[in-house]
């Protein structure tokens, strides 16, 4: 496994315009995490699937946002109505769960992110 | 609410030299796990190393090493012998254990650069 993809890499569009991003967790892992990260700022949550199920959503992610995760698999965010605002990098990352059995929190394995420019 | 907080924008450590990067946070919770993440200029962020709220002794991994104090509520990273490969951003995150969610919270990250 080459661990999480993330396509495009880079993506300009025009204010306006819908994009859609993909991620591809590492294969076994049940949770997928976005985030964003703009220019100097740590990463911010932006929404989490345990396999196929969204089960919590930041309130940063506005009506314009869109999340999917169809069969547990891939997932899929799309932006509708760019803005200027929303150029960011958009970060997807996977683990197999919360936590292990005795307790220790999972690290989250990132993918190389999608950097987004709107004009 | 957690927060973390990272007060250093920007290092300098002479190369072999070691540094050590600030970071605090806070929390309600009496389970959780506290995370550094390397991102060098790719973009991609990169598992460094994992400290537990329960763990007694402090984490290290190969070069870095977390100094962890729990009253105080800090979890710093101790980057042994630096290499100019070592110049990067890094960031301090904390996940609840017990959460089902488990999401990262991150600070603002500070930028270490690596002089030879």
């Amino acid at each position: 496994d080459t661990g999480v993809s993330q396509n495009p890499r880079h993506k300009i569009t025009k204010r306006g315009q819908n994009v859609t991003f993909r991620c591809d967790p590492i294969s076994e892992h049940n949770r997928l995490y976005w985030y964003r990260q703009t220019l100097g700022q740590g990463p911010e949550f932006l929404t989490y699937f345990q396999n196929e199920a969204q089960l919590e959503k930041s309130r940063l992610l506005s009506d314009r946002f869109s999340a999917e995760r169809p069969k547990g698999s891939f997932s899929t965010l799309e932006i509708q109505r760019t803005e200027q605002g929303d150029s960011a990098m958009y970060l997807c990352a996977s683990s197999p769960l919360a936590r292990d059995r005795v307790g220790r929190a999972y690290e989250q394995y990132f993918g190389p992110g999608t950097r987004l420019t709107v004009t | 609410a957690q927060k973390i907080t990272q007060t250093q924008p920007g290092m300098f450590v002479q190369e072999k030299e070691a540094v050590t990067l600030d970071c605090t946070y806070d929390t309600s919770d009496q389970s959780y796990g506290l995370f550094w993440y390397k991102q060098p200029s790719s973009g991609e962020m990169i598992f460094l190393i994992y400290q537990g709220s329960y763990d007694e002794q402090n984490a290290t991994e190969g070069r870095y090493s977390l100094n962890f104090q729990k009253a105080r509520k800090s979890a710093n990273l101790v980057i042994s012998a630096s290499q100019l490969g070592d110049s990067a951003m890094y960031f301090c995150a904390m996940r609840e254990i017990y959460n089902q969610g488990g999401k990262l919270i991150f600070g603002q990250g500070t930028e270490l650069s690596v002089k030879p």
